[in-house]
C-alpha cells in the first residue's frame, strides 16, 4: 500500500530565510506527487505537481519541488518566505492512470510557523 | 469560474444523528471525491465517484455512503453518526482523464456532540 511521511510536524522559520519540507513516499509503481497547503479554515490549495519529465517542479507563489527517485523524496522548497506562506503543507501521493480510484494518499502535514 | 463549492459549510449533530453533505464540482468536471480530514491529520480518501459511478471506497465503514447526480454533483451521508466523525469533509473534483489533479473545495466541518 502506498504511504507518505512527512518527518516534520513543525517548522519554524524566519521572514525571507529559505525553506525545505521533506516528504518521502512509499508507492509499487511510477506515482502522481503533489504538494497542497491549507491554511486555518480553508480547503486545500495545489502548489505543484509531479507526473514526469523534469525532476525539478515548479508551482505557484515561489515553490518548487525536487523529485528524486533513488531516495522516494519530493521536498517542497522556497528561496526566501513571507509572512503569508504560515499555513499547513501537505504531500500526497496518487495513481499514475486517470480517475483515481485509490484517491490520493496524504502525509499527516508539516505545519509552518513564520517568525518576523 | 466558480470552484468547488461545498454546503453546509459547519454542522453540529448528535451521536446516532444521520447527515448529508453536498458538493459542487468545477464546471466541466465529472470526477468528485470525498476524503476525511481528522484534527491534526492528513486528508484520508473516503470514496470517488466518477459518470455517477462509484470508481473507488477507501477504509470506511458502511455507515458512510455516496452518490453522484446527473449534473455531477455530489452527496455524502453518514448514518450513525459517532463521535469520532467529527471531522473536515473535502471534496475534491477532478476533469479526469490521465492527469489526476483534485481540486477541493473548503470543507465542511462536522462537529458530532
Amino acid at each position: 500500500a502506498q504511504s507518505v511521511t512527512q518527518p516534520d510536524i513543525h517548522i519554524t522559520v524566519s521572514e525571507g530565510a529559505s525553506l525545505e519540507l521533506r516528504c518521502n513516499y512509499s508507492y509499487g509503481a511510477t506515482p502522481y506527487l503533489f504538494w497542497y497547503v491549507q491554511s486555518p479554515g480553508q480547503g486545500l490549495q495545489l502548489l505543484l505537481k509531479y507526473f514526469s519529465g523534469d525532476t525539478l517542479v515548479q508551482g505557484i507563489k515561489g515553490f518548487e519541488a525536487e523529485f528524486k527517485r533513488s531516495q522516494s523524496s519530493f521536498n517542497l522548497r522556497k528561496p526566501s518566505v513571507h509572512w503569508s506562506d504560515a499555513a499547513e503543507y501537505f504531500c500526497a501521493v496518487g495513481p499514475y492512470s486517470g480517475g483515481g480510484a485509490d484517491g490520493l494518499t496524504f502525509g499527516k502535514g508539516t505545519h509552518l510557523i513564520i517568525q518576523p | 469560474d466558480a470552484g468547488v463549492t461545498q454546503s453546509p459549510t459547519h454542522l453540529i449533530k448528535t451521536r446516532g444523528q444521520h447527515v448529508t453533505l453536498r458538493c459542487s464540482p468545477i464546471s466541466g468536471h465529472k470526477s468528485v471525491s470525498w476524503y476525511q480530514q481528522v484534527l491534526g491529520q492528513g486528508p484520508q480518501f473516503i470514496f470517488q465517484y466518477y459518470e455517477k459511478e462509484e470508481r473507488g471506497r477507501g477504509n470506511f465503514p458502511d455507515r458512510f455512503s455516496a452518490r453522484q447526480f446527473p449534473n455531477y454533483s455530489s452527496e455524502l451521508n453518514v448514518n450513525a453518526l459517532l463521535l469520532g466523525d467529527s471531522a473536515l469533509y473535502l471534496c475534491a473534483s477532478t476533469l479526469a482523464g490521465p492527469e489526476n489533479i483534485q481540486y477541493f473545495g473548503a470543507g465542511t466541518r462536522l462537529s458530532v456532540l
